[in-house]
């Protein structure tokens, strides 16, 4: 069960795109489109942006858009609001129900 | 509205046990499996054990054969049951249900400290 692995912080401005890279493995990310991201504001619980790989759950604006390629998993988020600073994580099912996160990505819009 | 409240957090000393309850509403709890997802200060997310309808209870490696989740459907309510503590386990735990193998919905969070 070793973490996913994301880049530490990306920047962007406002109205810009930035993609989140999240590496893993055959076992988890490869093995599975149940690849989830996350967005964490400081001091408050994660959210689900993302989960299926693709998929938006109610509430969250096509803004946030998800891929997969092999064994990398990305977050675009285009259009970048002042809102969207925050840490997000992803996280993919590994089999026999469990599951593994990335380590965090900071999203700093300047 | 669904809601996950957890409580039951503190402060132990190494090698002592707690337990931790989440109470669940706006949803019919016993359809949905239930997770534990830890943050320890300053740190990134890490799934630590996992209950479903039928399936077995399923645990993270560093709390493996420690933690013990449970689930009483009757009450509405998820447990996590923690001994033989460690300071690596000082964290914020979060109830967070499963949809789609994915987490939608999360507690605010109950805070424990393992400290001496």
């Amino acid at each position: 069960q070793s973490a996913l692995t994301q880049p530490r912080s990306v920047s962007g401005s406002p109205g810009q795109s930035v993609t989140i890279s999240c590496s893993g493995t055959s076992s988890d990310v490869g093995g599975y489109n149940y690849v989830s991201w996350y967005q964490q504001h400081p001091g408050n619980a994660p959210k689900l942006m993302l989960y299926e790989v693709t998929k938006w759950p109610s509430g969250v604006p096509d803004r946030f858009s998800g891929s997969k390629s092999g064994n990398t998993a990305s977050l675009t988020i285009s259009g970048l609001q002042a809102e969207d600073e925050a840490d997000y994580y992803c996280c993919s099912y590994a089999g026999s129900f469990t599951w593994v996160f990335g380590g965090g990505t900071k999203l700093t819009v300047l | 509205e669904v809601q996950l409240v957890e409580s039951g957090g503190g402060l132990v000393q190494p090698g002592g046990s707690l337990r931790l309850s989440c109470a669940a509403s706006g949803f019919i709890f016993s359809d949905y499996p239930m997770n534990w997802v830890r943050q320890a200060p300053g740190k990134g997310l890490e799934w630590v054990s996992h209950i479903g309808q039928t399936d077995g209870p399923t645990y993270g490696d560093s709390v493996k054969g420690r933690f013990t989740i449970s689930r009483d459907n009757a009450k509405n309510s998820l447990f996590l049951q923690m001994s033989s503590l460690r300071d690596e386990d000082t964290a914020v735990y979060y109830c967070v249900r499963d949809l789609h193998f994915a987490f939608d919905f999360w507690g605010h969070g109950t805070v424990v400290t393992v400290s001496s």
